[in-house]
């Protein structure tokens, strides 16, 4: 398994900034996502972030709404840019390991 | 494509008592994996339970079980002696086989069933 943490754990922001979420592995691991959960919904998949290559978007997401860097293979950031009340939700970082995914405890993100 | 259908938005139990989520999916592929996740209030997302297609043999952890129909396309999840702790919600989530395994493509979720352990 893995152990993944995540920082902020939750925040509070202003409509028009932004915020930039951190996200370690306790090891090295290739394949990270992120997914984004708003109120007692499900969780949709923003981006693939691959070490050594562009991160690869969901439909209905963007790069410049949520940059994402994957400087190693134990850490990400996801950007949420000019943030707006439509942002609020947990984001959640997420690991693969061969056939398993693992999950960090997520980002509660309120803007108002 | 593939599709996961959780089809209890909520359910309760009393504690101590057993209770079944239903979960069934949709897929051409013959070899995939199957799993359960946990997410309580916290909304740590914890993995519950794995299941590889290509066994026949139902994977147990502790008190949670499932019951897989590959035919029928069903995996649900038993779980026995309800604790005051196993209120969450519970999502199903499917996962395509690589060709020469591991897994490939995105883990797709369910909808999700949140479950009430009462006293």
């Amino acid at each position: 398994s893995a152990v993944i943490s995540q920082k902020p754990s939750r925040d509070i922001c202003q409509r028009g900034t932004s915020l930039t979420i951190q996200c370690q592995v306790d090891s090295q691991v290739t394949m990270m996502f992120w997914y984004r959960q708003q109120p007692g919904q499900s969780l949709t998949l923003i981006a693939t972030a691959n070490q050594g290559s562009e991160a690869t978007y969901e439909s209905g997401f963007v790069i410049d709404k949520f940059p994402i860097s994957r400087p190693n293979l134990t850490f990400s950031t996801l950007t949420v840019s000019n943030m707006s009340p439509e942002d609020s939700s947990i984001y959640l970082c997420s690991v693969r390991l061969t056939d398993t995914q693992y999950f960090g405890p997520g980002t509660r993100l309120t803007v108002l | 494509a593939q599709t996961v259908t959780q089809s209890q938005p909520e359910m309760s139990v009393q504690e101590a008592e057993t209770v079944t989520l239903s979960c069934t999916y949709d897929t051409s592929e013959n070899n995939y994996y199957l799993f359960w996740y946990k997410q309580p209030p916290s909304r740590q997302m914890i993995l519950v339970i794995r299941q590889e297609a290509y066994k026949q043999q139902n994977a147990t952890e502790n008190r949670f079980s499932v019951n897989f129909q590959k035919a029928a396309k069903s995996f649900s999840l038993k779980i026995s002696d309800s604790q005051l702790g196993d209120t969450a919600m519970y999502f199903c989530a499917f996962m395509k086989q690589g060709t020469y395994g591991g897994s490939q493509g995105n883990l797709i979720f369910g909808k999700g069933t949140k479950l009430s352990v009462k006293p």
